[in-house]
């Protein structure tokens, strides 16, 4: 089935440990994307990627790293993670950049 | 700065119509999409305007003026299954996403 996965789905972390949030899409998108979503506010987003190899910050991008190595997998790593990474993080793809984006089921994440 | 705002919440009766605002203030402009979040899921995409006017989807039209940094949503025929969240997003100058917070559509009975 098309789409995009995310894992894992939901995650209770202590703060300073690393995590990576995995991310992947069958339909050879180009672009992806990383956002977190925050009750009352809007999506932020975190990273993104516009083709394979190459990624890009986005509005939020401190305490997180991404990388991308071939066109399906978009992992997101929180190095050493503190209480205000908790969210529920997005992951997206789109098959360019000025198009739609297709959301992942999202993961939500508590750091305590 | 870049600002996009929509009502935080919204009450209708099933069978009506609703129109959710969005009025948007962004460095250049590339687009305005509408997407649909029901509680505890991903937002899935619904419609994209660039140009001014009304764009018709089913019980789903979406209308934009750029002249007037505004967008609305409107949602005909009103069923139980659209309560949910209702996300503006503008395509800046940059080609960036700027998403508001959303608007939450209760429907009653």
């Amino acid at each position: 089935i098309a789409g995009i996965t995310q894992a894992p789905t939901s995650q209770i972390l202590a703060a300073g440990r690393r995590m990576t949030l995995r991310c992947t899409q069958d339909m050879r998108h180009n672009a992806m994307y990383w956002y977190r979503q925050d009750l009352g506010l809007g999506l932020r987003l975190i990273h993104y990627s516009n083709t394979a190899g190459t990624t890009g910050k986005g509005e939020v991008p401190d305490g997180y790293s991404v990388s991308r190595a071939n066109t399906d997998d978009f992992p997101l790593t929180l190095a050493s993670a503190v209480p205000s990474q908790t969210s529920v993080y997005f992951c997206a793809s789109s098959s360019g950049s000025d198009d739609e984006q297709f959301f992942g089921p999202g993961t939500r994440l508590t750091v305590l | 700065g870049q600002n996009i705002d929509q009502p935080t919440e919204m009450t209708a009766t099933e069978g009506a119509i609703v129109q959710i605002n969005c009025t948007y203030q962004t460095s250049g402009f590339n687009g305005l999409f509408w997407y649909q979040q029901h509680a505890g899921e991903a937002p899935t995409f619904l419609s994209y305007n660039v140009l001014d006017g009304l764009e018709e989807k089913g019980r789903f039209s979406s209308f934009l003026s750029r002249s007037k940094g505004y967008s609305y949503l409107l949602l005909k025929e009103l069923q139980m299954k659209d309560s949910a969240s209702y996300l503006c997003a503008v395509r800046d100058g940059d080609y960036q996403l700027i998403w508001g917070a959303g608007t939450k559509l209760i429907i009653k009975p």
